[in-house]
């Protein structure tokens, strides 16, 4: 089945910092892939997301491309605000037929000043 | 309304109880999740529907949890006899199925169910 790995945290960075998440899967053919952010005491919402094989997604800063020879999409921001301070989830859709989203576990990422 | 809703907000029930969840998706999503989150914890897959195919219930913990969805629209989760670590929050999501598969998920703000 489909499988979704991400790097456990919490992540604790200062501000400024480089950020990487790293999310690999499982799948066969040619998913759709998400990052998916919660902010403390909101719901889930879209970050960005890449449809094929290197594709770039990018939102508010942050990046992160669809690497199929190494079933990748690490998340990554230049430089994170405390802002940014939420959970991040990697997520993918397989293409056609049965599309259920298979979700990461989630990173913790706490921006300090 | 323009996104999914989900009620109650809250709800606090008696360990024992049996509690009902409504999520009404975004108009004319075909697919719709539920999902279990509890306090720092990860998404908890409890079951999908799409479209008219048979559900996958795979995610649910027990057989006291049971959801139903009507008319290809608003779904109800059921929870029965709950105990206390039922407790968490409950959220809804739902999605348009297409043919290449990027399909978002579109997430409601969640039930937080407390079971005393």
């Amino acid at each position: 089945g489909n499988s979704v790995t991400q790097m456990e945290g919490p992540v604790t960075l200062s501000e400024e910092a480089f950020l990487t998440i790293n999310c690999t899967y499982t799948a066969t053919g040619y998913p759709s892939l998400f990052w998916y952010v919660q902010y403390p005491g909101e719901g889930l919402q879209l970050l960005l997301k890449a449809t094929k094989a290197d594709d770039k997604g990018s939102n508010k800063g942050f990046e992160a491309t669809y690497r199929k020879e190494t079933t990748s999409f690490h998340l990554e921001k230049g430089s994170v605000q405390v802002s940014d301070s939420a959970v991040y989830f990697c997520a993918l859709t397989p293409s056609g037929g049965y599309q259920k989203v298979t979700f990461g576990t989630g990173t913790k990422l706490q921006v300090i000043p | 309304g323009a996104g999914v809703s989900q009620s109650p907000s809250n709800k606090v029930t008696e360990k024992g109880k049996d509690v009902e969840l409504r999520c009404d998706p975004i108009s004319g999503h075909t697919a719709l999740y539920w999902y279990r989150q509890s306090l720092g914890q990860g998404l908890e897959f409890l079951i999908y529907f799409q479209g008219n195919s048979a559900p996958d219930k795979s995610g649910l913990p027990s057989d006291r949890f049971s959801a139903e969805r009507t008319g290809g629209s608003v779904s109800t989760l059921t929870i029965q006899r709950t105990q206390q670590e039922d407790s968490a929050v409950y959220l809804c999501a739902s999605s348009l199925v297409i043919n290449r598969g990027n399909t978002e998920a579109f997430f409601g703000q969640g039930t937080r169910l407390t079971v005393v």
